[in-house]
């Protein structure tokens, strides 16, 4: 079982928005500003979407956005394309220099 | 350009040892932690540990503390993830990565598929 929470699969038109949360506790997602989002393609590695909670790295649309509110954190991908079908981790920071992965995610373009 | 590489596939029988590469380049290697990450068939990610090559400071996760040893040579900006007698269970995706700063994961090499069958 993951240390963090996301739902099983997410579903959204081209052109609108979705948002996958990730659940943490007071001793990962809410007790730091260390969130990271990736996006894994089947047959692919993951690739970093969003890092300390809100920061895209280069080359990433700003149609991905990060945030958090106490223990729980959220992706948000607006303007949906059919190549943001894929599958989507969270991951915290959780003390002595350890990472904890949600179960990911998978968003079906419709 | 920052690039993690690693072999792309490893196959052994139960009992078997086994050592795989990651060799990063594009940057100052021993400056940045190198993590371990498993991904078994159709499952998420699972953060096993990470190493510093500049003293090879280790940390790894309770989960898979004894199950693996991780290693580096920093002469040739290579981190290596080992087993000593492997298992079935073992057969998954291995990816190492670099852990910047060491609060999240920015780079990923394209992963090591092990299998491990009789």
């Amino acid at each position: 079982q993951s240390a963090l929470t996301q739902p099983r699969s997410v579903s959204g038109s081209p052109g609108r928005s979705v948002t996958i949360s990730c659940t943490g506790t007071s001793s990962d997602v809410g007790g730091y500003d260390y969130v990271s989002w990736y996006q894994q393609h089947p047959g692919k590695p993951p690739r970093l979407l969003i890092y300390d909670v809100t920061k895209r790295p280069s080359g990433v649309p700003d149609r991905f956005s990060g945030s958090k509110s106490g223990n729980t954190a959220s992706l948000t991908i607006s303007g949906l394309q059919a190549e943001d079908e894929a599958d989507y981790y969270c991951c915290s920071y959780a003390g002595d220099y350890s990472l904890d992965f949600g179960g990911g995610t998978k968003l079906t373009v419709l | 350009e920052v690039q993690l590489v690693q072999p792309g596939a490893e196959v052994k029988k139960p009992g078997e040892s086994l050592r795989i590469s990651c060799q990063g380049s594009g940057y100052s290697f021993t400056s940045y932690w190198i993590a371990w990450v498993r991904q078994m068939p159709g499952k998420g990610l699972e953060w096993m540990g990470i190493i510093y090559p500049r003293d090879s400071d280790t940390r790894y996760s309770p989960s898979f503390q004894g199950q693996v040893t991780m290693s580096v040579d920093g002469s040739i900006s290579t981190a290596y993830l080992q087993w000593t007698s492997l298992e079935a269970s073992d057969s998954a995706m291995y990816y190492c990565a670099r852990q910047a700063g060491i609060h999240n994961i920015d780079y990923w090499g394209q992963g090591t598929l092990v299998t491990v069958s009789s």
